[in-house]
């Protein structure tokens, strides 16, 4: 089985322009969930679509935004970017919302800075 | 608010050692806990997990330890290896939840040949 992939791997944009960053699940797998990982601060949650519906959210401002397609591809935009916002961005898939067992299966990630 | 916690962002051991990397959560509904290994431009891996309902769960050189009352966790890799450097994260979740995980800051463990 194919994991989870994630396009494109490095990215580079200025200040106040937008970027969509693209993640396709583990076939079969439902859940698409975005991550963002910068030094020190671990893995912060941005949200998580299951079924084309946004059913988690994290505490991110409204500039970041994603969406699900009926294919399960998951879509992740930041508009007006800004400096902090440069960060490795991590998709995971899982087959299911809840359950004893929630490992998530990670892509690469999105390596995205902005100058 | 940082409801789970890892530390000590780093930690060296040699070649054959024991690793020891720990983790501290808050919130009292955790009951699911993982870890997960991170290479450099890589994605992380789920590496192994532990119900509440035990203390102790081992898959070859690791081992993780649970002590609820202390709300702390640990990882044991016994013998360490130079192929374990990595970042390692423990992450947390209400199993019967469709809560997303919570993860800490992360480990970077270098083991020394």
């Amino acid at each position: 089985k194919a994991g989870v992939t994630q396009t494109p791997r490095y990215l580079i944009k200025t200040r106040g322009q937008q970027v969509t960053l693209s993640c396709s699940p583990i076939s079969g797998h439902r859940s698409v969930s975005w991550y963002q990982q910068t030094p020190g601060q671990g893995l912060q949650f941005l949200f998580e679509y299951f079924s084309e519906t946004q059913r988690n959210k994290g505490n991110f401002p409204g500039r970041f935004s994603g969406r699900q397609f009926s294919n399960s591809r998951s879509e992740m935009n930041v508009s007006t970017l800004e400096l902090g916002d440069s960060a490795l961005y991590l998709c995971a898939s899982r087959d299911r919302l809840a359950g004893a067992h929630n490992e998530q299966f990670f892509g690469p990630g999105t390596r995205l800075t902005v100058l | 608010d940082q409801q789970v916690k890892q530390n000590s962002p780093s930690l060296s051991v040699q070649e054959g050692r024991i690793s020891i990397l720990n983790c501290d959560y808050t919130n009292s509904m955790f009951d699911y806990f993982l870890w997960y290994k991170k290479y450099p431009a890589e994605g992380p891996t789920f590496l192994i997990s532990i119900s509440s309902i035990k203390d102790k769960n081992e898959d070859g050189r690791f081992t993780v330890f649970l002590n609820k009352s202390a709300k702390h966790l640990s990882l044991h890799i016994v013998p360490s290896q130079p192929g374990d450097s990595a970042v390692y994260f423990c992450a947390a979740v209400v199993s019967g939840s469709a809560r997303q995980l919570t993860f800490g800051s992360g480990t970077q463990l270098t083991v020394l040949p």
